[in-house]
């Protein structure tokens, strides 16, 4: 079973509307980050959290770390064409760990 | 410019064969990783390395070796062994181990066995 749960697996939108991409662990989160993927591509940081109750935004995209540290939301308002791709969630799950664990990847179509 | 450079492109490979995949950086970072991507799945780890002539396996190591030996490179070699060796391949670097906001990922390497 996957370790970090991203749901959903894909998700289809109109252009303008928001939407939410989820991360779950069943473990603390000692740091979480959000990056985006072109297909066939590699991989753009987003953001990174670490603190409980943490948020944080970048142009239109918030992302948000829950107060007990196991799950995190990626919200993107007024979504345009631009945000088609693929987001991924990676996570240290043991802290001070060197490495990451990545969630499966939501797949973000927009459609005009 | 600085940045990861990962060759080639696509990578095709007869079965039984060795096939070795690129990953050069010149932004002087110590610490090279190698990821495998699958279809549905998130990024697994294969091997790591946080300094030269020296590497750690990642979560899925078998039928895979990589070395070290200058700073600026960490080839990996997808060797007979690996079962399904079918995938696409990422090189990521970062300043120095665990610091991954400054992680600076490749634009890939995908390989098909035929």
């Amino acid at each position: 079973s996957q370790e970090l749960e991203q749901s959903p697996q894909s998700l289809i939108v109109q252009e303008g509307k928001n939407l939410t991409i989820n991360c779950t662990s069943s473990k603390t989160l000692y740091g979480l980050y959000w990056y985006k993927q072109k297909y066939g591509e590699g991989l753009i940081f987003l953001m990174m959290l670490q603190k409980g109750g943490e948020e944080k935004s970048h142009e239109k995209i918030t992302a948000k770390l829950d107060e007990k540290k196991q799950q995190s939301s990626l919200h993107i308002t007024a979504s345009q064409p631009s945000h088609a791709g693929i987001y991924l969630c990676g996570a240290e799950l043991i802290q001070g760990a060197q490495k990451l664990v990545f969630g499966q990847g939501t797949r973000l179509t927009i459609n005009p | 410019d600085g940045g990861i450079t990962q060759s080639p492109k696509y990578l095709f490979r007869k079965e039984g064969q060795n096939v070795t995949l690129s990953c050069e950086q010149n932004l002087n970072h110590d610490a090279m990783y190698w990821y495998r991507q699958d279809p549905g799945q998130g990024l697994r780890l294969i091997y790591y390395s946080q300094i030269v002539n020296d590497f750690q396996k990642g979560d899925i190591a078998e039928g895979y070796s990589v070395s070290r030996e200058k700073k600026e490179s960490f080839p990996l070699t997808v060797t007979s062994a690996q079962k399904n060796p079918t995938a696409f391949y990422l090189c990521a670097s970062s300043i120095r181990p665990g610091v991954y906001p400054e992680a600076f990922f490749g634009q890939g390497t995908r390989l098909t066995v035929v």
